[in-house]
């Protein structure tokens, strides 16, 4: 069984660019989270979807940064425009459900580094 | 303000010797409590999960312990290695359940030693 799988594993894009990273979830897990972590700062969190809803996107920037996972295909992170402060890795992590007190495990992968020129 | 607050320093020990690993946190009321480990240029590994109403959870050379008085989880390694090396964060979940939203302390960076 496959891990939660992201690429590119590294994006370098200049400022004012648009940056996508993708996740794909472990087989069967209906649940992602994207989590950023900047040098030497801890993992915080950004966003949590179902497929097809945005659950929860309160530690996400308001302008710039958006998330979807749709029916079919992996969840995509989307910052557009760029800045120097989004460089950072972003990790997503998956589970299989959410089944309410926190009893699920979330499983991360192994993270993609933005680098903003 | 909530806070959780782990060790910055980096703990350096002796090959063998028992790690203890130190997570408090402030104005939470978590129902679990969870351990990963990080190393450089990866994602974190999920290593163990406590509930609020477990006070103690092994599993082979890790313990980990939750004392929801004190605010505080304690982390043990036993007998330990140098491939024990690495960051350890601790996480809880934010919100009365359901939320899935994991809060992380800024994590301890160990060393072991030969």
């Amino acid at each position: 069984n496959a891990g939660v799988m992201q690429n590119p594993r590294h994006l370098v894009r200049r400022r004012g660019q648009e940056a996508r990273l993708r996740c794909s979830p472990m087989k069967g897990h209906s649940h992602v989270y994207w989590y950023r972590q900047l040098p030497e700062e801890g993992l915080k969190f950004m966003v949590y979807l179902q497929k097809e809803n945005i659950i929860d996107e309160s530690g996400m920037p308001k302008e710039r940064f958006s998330a979807e996972f749709p029916k079919e295909g992996p969840s995509i992170l989307r910052i557009q425009q760029v800045v120097r402060g989004d460089s950072a890795a972003y990790f997503c992590a998956s589970s299989l459900r959410n089944s309410g007190r926190g009893t699920d495990t979330q499983y991360f992968g192994p993270g993609t580094r933005l680098t903003v020129l | 303000s909530q806070k959780i607050e782990q060790n910055s320093e980096a703990l350096n020990i002796q090959e063998g010797k028992t790690a203890t690993l130190t997570c408090n946190y402030t104005n939470y009321s978590p129902a679990y409590l969870q351990w990963y480990r990080q190393d450089p240029g990866r994602g974190p590994v999920f290593l163990l999960l406590i509930r609020e109403n477990e006070k103690e959870k092994r599993k082979e050379r890790l313990k980990v312990t939750f004392d929801t008085t004190l605010k505080q989880s304690l982390f043990h390694i036993t007998a330990s290695q140098p491939a024990d090396s690495a960051t350890y964060l601790c996480a809880l979940e934010k919100g009365s359940g359901n939320t899935g939203k994991l809060i992380f302390g800024q994590g301890t960076t160990l060393q072991v030693k030969p």
